[in-house]
């Protein structure tokens, strides 16, 4: 009965190496979000969608895709992996009101380019 | 100079101690939230807040719009406090947060 899941948790590739991170949400929110935590654990958004479609597209590598098939799953595909792409992946998902919402977080998957 | 600004980075406490940590933030907003990160890494949501001030067993979070500033507060501090803290803010007319760069609380026994 988890709220908000990622997989894979832990993540090792190589550089140039294309991988996919998978998150879902069973709380029934209209809205999933991509972050990136780096090293210094500073959160910065990356992508988010609601309802299937992109609202938020902050200036990431475009080797970085989001897909989101239905409003429960928003996936992450990155391409030819970097050094600097190592960090914490965290999805979260949040009903969007018309004034505040409140988000939830999955656990994060840990990605180490190597 | 970011638009979110903690303080303290880090704090050291005993337990028991009274804590503050608060947060400063130049642009307008719609609501701002505490989270608290433990050493694991799982997130998770402490408040949401737009106006006043809320409380959650021994945690109170409280804003105020106009000075662009909210603090969150522990009570009886304990060592299962020790975690980051990080506030975000949600730009008014926006869709996403922008964080700060987390409060590093340690609670010594």
């Amino acid at each position: 009965d988890t709220a908000v899941s990622q997989t894979p948790k832990y993540l090792v590739t190589q550089m140039g190496n294309d991988k996919s991170i998978k998150c879902e949400q069973n709380l029934g929110h209209d809205t999933m979000y991509w972050y990136k935590q780096d090293s210094k654990k500073f959160l910065k958004i990356m992508f988010s969608y609601n309802n299937k479609e992109l609202i938020i597209n902050e200036t990431v590598p475009n080797r970085f895709s989001p897909k989101s098939p239905d409003k429960a799953h928003l996936n992450l595909h990155i391409n030819s992996l970097e050094l600097g792409d190592s960090a914490v992946y965290f999805c979260a998902s949040s009903r969007m009101t018309t004034v505040t919402y409140e988000q939830y977080f999955g656990p994060g998957t840990r990605l180490t380019v190597t | 100079k970011n638009e979110v600004e903690q303080s303290p980075q880090n704090l050291t406490a005993q337990e028991g101690e009274f804590i503050t940590i608060n947060c400063s933030y130049s642009v307008g907003i719609s609501a701002l939230h505490w989270l608290q990160q433990h050493p694991g890494g799982g997130i998770v949501s402490l408040f949401m807040l737009s106006s006043g001030k809320k409380k959650h067993g021994r945690l109170i979070a409280t804003i105020n719009i106009q000075e662009k500033h909210s603090s969150l507060h522990i009570t009886a501090s304990h060592p299962r406090d020790s975690a980051v803290y990080i506030c975000a803010v949600r730009g008014r007319g926006t869709y996403k947060y922008i964080f700060g760069t987390g409060t590093r609380l340690k609670v010594l026994a």
